[in-house]
């Protein structure tokens, strides 16, 4: 599987936008990216994914870089409930999706 | 908004006891799948299900689980004998097609403590 890079550990202030990076520099022409977060003592959930253009929707918006090697998850306006690991997967046609994930980037969210 | 929902939501057994997660995906998917996340680590993938059979597993999943869609509704994880290993809180998945474009759902997650 095509390797993602997270940084450990990010903080933000409430209401400020957040952007989350990943590198993917191994990617191939037919992985998709997926975002998907876990919010504390819960199961993680789908945020957002993408595969060449960028992305938005009700949660985050997706910027998928030209080359594909990364991308960035943009949440507008950090909130409290926005505090969670934050996981870059890449899934691709094969292995009936399932989803192997990373440590992923704990987001602080400051009040 | 349909959801995955898992019971019972904290199960603690003793070691050498079987155990048996049940899950109640969406009901239209047909994929299904269980993790686990030992406390503090990451989320392991252990199964996938798609048509009544197993489509994929990790080396974790050893002889002493299996997997069961009993009644077309529920999806169950036995553990046969457990061990303190076990313990870790087990998330079962589901989604519709299976492919790279689909949105994965995820339950609340069983914790399980094995004593």
């Amino acid at each position: 599987d095509a390797k993602t890079t997270q940084p450990n550990s990010m903080e933000s202030n409430e209401e400020e936008p957040v952007h989350l990076p990943c590198n993917h520099s191994t990617i191939s022409g037919t992985d998709y990216i997926h975002w998907y977060r876990q919010l504390p003592s819960q199961g993680p959930e789908y945020v957002i994914h993408g595969l060449t253009s960028n992305v938005n929707n009700r949660m985050a918006s997706l910027a998928i870089a030209e080359d594909r090697k990364s991308s960035t998850l943009i949440l507008h306006r950090a909130t409290l409930r926005d505090a969670a690991v934050y996981y870059c997967i890449l899934l691709n046609s094969g292995g009936y999706q399932k989803v192997t994930f990373g440590t992923g980037t704990k987001l602080q969210v400051i009040p | 908004e349909p959801e995955v929902t898992q019971t019972p939501s904290h199960q603690v057994t003793q070691m050498g006891q079987e155990v048996i997660l049940r899950c109640v995906p969406i009901s239209n998917h047909l994929y299904f799948y269980w993790y686990r996340q030992i406390l503090g680590q990451k989320v392991e993938f252990l199964v996938s299900f798609y048509n009544n059979e197993i489509s994929e597993k990790s080396e974790i999943f050893d002889d002493q689980f299996s997997v069961e869609r009993p009644d077309g509704s529920n999806f169950t994880l036995k553990i046969r004998s457990t061990k303190l290993e076990d313990s870790a809180m087990y998330f079962c998945a589901s989604c519709d097609s299976g492919g790279p474009t689909d949105t994965q759902y995820f339950g609340p997650g069983t914790r399980l403590t094995v004593l």
